[in-house]
């Protein structure tokens, strides 16, 4: 059973589309984050959401809007793709009374 | 601010030799501290992490790492390197707590040769 599941895994499509990533985690956790990997494997958070309410909402264009419809999903919604949006994606979830994030699989977006 | 500082972004060893991969941390509050694995086009995998007590950490695969206060460190050892040990190896550090975001690293690849 895959803890934090991601879809798709590869996302390729032309600038100016709106696509959207999903996220979902069978841990039970209340916490779920959304980070940003680009070519050079940099790691930076975007959003966190913590019982569907948003917590951290990092310095992100507005293109990028977060969606939580409940505790065990977290989607992310990309309007307008840009070329330098190309990254990997990563979801991760993390319960409470641990501090241990929970990483999926990522989703590797390519903008044409 | 919290910062985190990877001495190094590619390391290579000979497989049996010690691994070390060096972290530097910046912190206005007591650090929680993390390394994480990412093997190729995989998400990121926990090896160990320090949060209170203990400062000498044992971790997955045979890693360890000591937090050291005085020289703001977190190092990766592995006595003796092994093939599937070759990855992308992301230190990070957060301040604990509801917000809780990890502040990564640049990673540190690691090369195991023959």
């Amino acid at each position: 059973d895959t803890a934090v599941s991601q879809t798709p895994k590869y996302l390729v499509t032309q600038m100016g589309n709106d696509k959207s990533i999903k996220c979902e985690q069978n841990l039970g956790h209340d916490t779920m984050y959304w980070y940003k990997q680009d070519s050079k494997k940099f790691l930076k958070i975007m959003f966190s959401y913590n019982n569907k309410e948003l917590i951290i909402n990092e310095t992100v264009p507005n293109r990028f809007s977060p969606k939580s419809p409940d505790k065990a999903h977290l989607n992310l919604h990309i309007n307008s793709l840009e070329l330098g949006d190309s990254a990997v994606y990563f979801c991760a979830s993390k319960g409470g009374g641990t501090d241990t994030q929970y990483f999926g699989p990522g989703t590797r977006l390519t903008v044409l | 601010a919290q910062s985190v500082t990877q001495l190094g972004s590619h390391v290579s060893v000979s497989e049996g030799a010690l691994v070390l991969l060096r972290c530097n941390y910046s912190s206005s509050v007591p650090p929680y501290l993390f390394w994480y694995v990412q093997y190729p086009n995989q998400g990121l995998q926990l090896l160990l992490k320090y949060t209170t007590g203990a400062t000498l950490v044992k971790g997955i695969n045979g890693f360890e790492a000591e937090f050291k206060k005085s020289e703001t460190s977190f190092h990766l050892t592995k006595p003796s390197a092994h093939m599937s040990d070759a990855a992308e190896y992301f230190c990070a550090v957060s301040r604990g707590g509801a917000t809780n975001k990890l502040i990564f690293g640049t990673g540190t690849l690691l090369a195991v040769q023959p």
